[in-house]
């Protein structure tokens, strides 16, 4: 169990430019999940796989946002066009789907995104 | 919908003195309930969740929490604080309804220990 991994752990742009952040999730775990965490805040939810398949995305996920999980294993966050508000702390976290839902998820070191 | 609520955005103990951090949630349906801490630059690691069965859980590091019900309530403890300790810890709410999944998080609350 070597952890969720992220890559890179810091980023910084200029506004209007596109970024991509990459999540490994740790091995077994079948589902995988993106979070983004502001200054003084709690993790909110982005969005989630079930292996390949995006199960649910969250309204805070702008049509400037796109993840793919494109063989079930690690994923990608693209933002197009970053903004300002876009800056924040991007957080991957991975779970084994077994016996319901109560099967925690591990979290990585997160992406931080600074935008100029 | 569920929510959580972390009274406290900073809490402020003496080494050895007990910890407490407030947490409470609304949830249409029995939740699955989980504390989180977080070091400075880093993600979440899980301290302790509670599911089903015995309402008083342990966790990691000397942690427990107890949910009640009845006062909608998963407050965090532990006996004696440790330098060490001192992180941002979150609470945070999954919907026992077999199709969501993510999870809803408090604001966290920030434990400074001092000597």
């Amino acid at each position: 169990d070597t952890g969720v991994s992220q890559d890179p752990r810091h980023k910084i742009t200029k506004r209007g430019q596109n970024v991509t952040f990459r999540c490994d999730p740790i091995s077994e775990h079948n589902r995988l999940y993106w979070y983004r965490q502001t200054l003084g805040q709690g993790p909110e939810f982005l969005t989630y796989f079930q292996n390949e398949a995006q199960l649910e995305k969250s309204r805070l996920l702008s049509d400037r946002f796109s993840a793919e999980r494109p063989k079930g294993s690690f994923s990608t966050l693209e933002i197009q066009r970053t903004e300002q508000g876009d800056s924040a702390m991007y957080l991957c976290a991975s779970s084994l789907v077994s016996g319901g839902l109560n099967q925690p998820q591990h979290f990585g070191d997160g992406t931080r995104l600074s935008i100029l | 919908a569920q929510s959580v609520t972390q009274l406290g955005s900073h809490v402020s103990v003496s080494e050895g003195a007990l910890v407490l951090l407030r947490c409470n949630y609304s949830s249409s349906v029995p939740p699955y309930l989980f504390w989180y801490v977080q070091y400075p630059n880093q993600g979440l690691q899980l301290l302790l969740k509670y599911t089903t069965g015995a309402t008083l859980v342990k966790g990691i590091n000397g942690f427990e929490a107890e949910f009640k019900k009845s006062e909608t309530s998963f407050h965090l403890t532990k006996p004696s604080a440790h330098m060490s300790d001192a992180a941002e810890y979150f609470c945070a709410v999954n919907p026992n309804t077999g199709t969501a999944s993510k999870l809803t998080f408090g604001t966290g609350t920030r434990l400074q220990v001092t000597l």
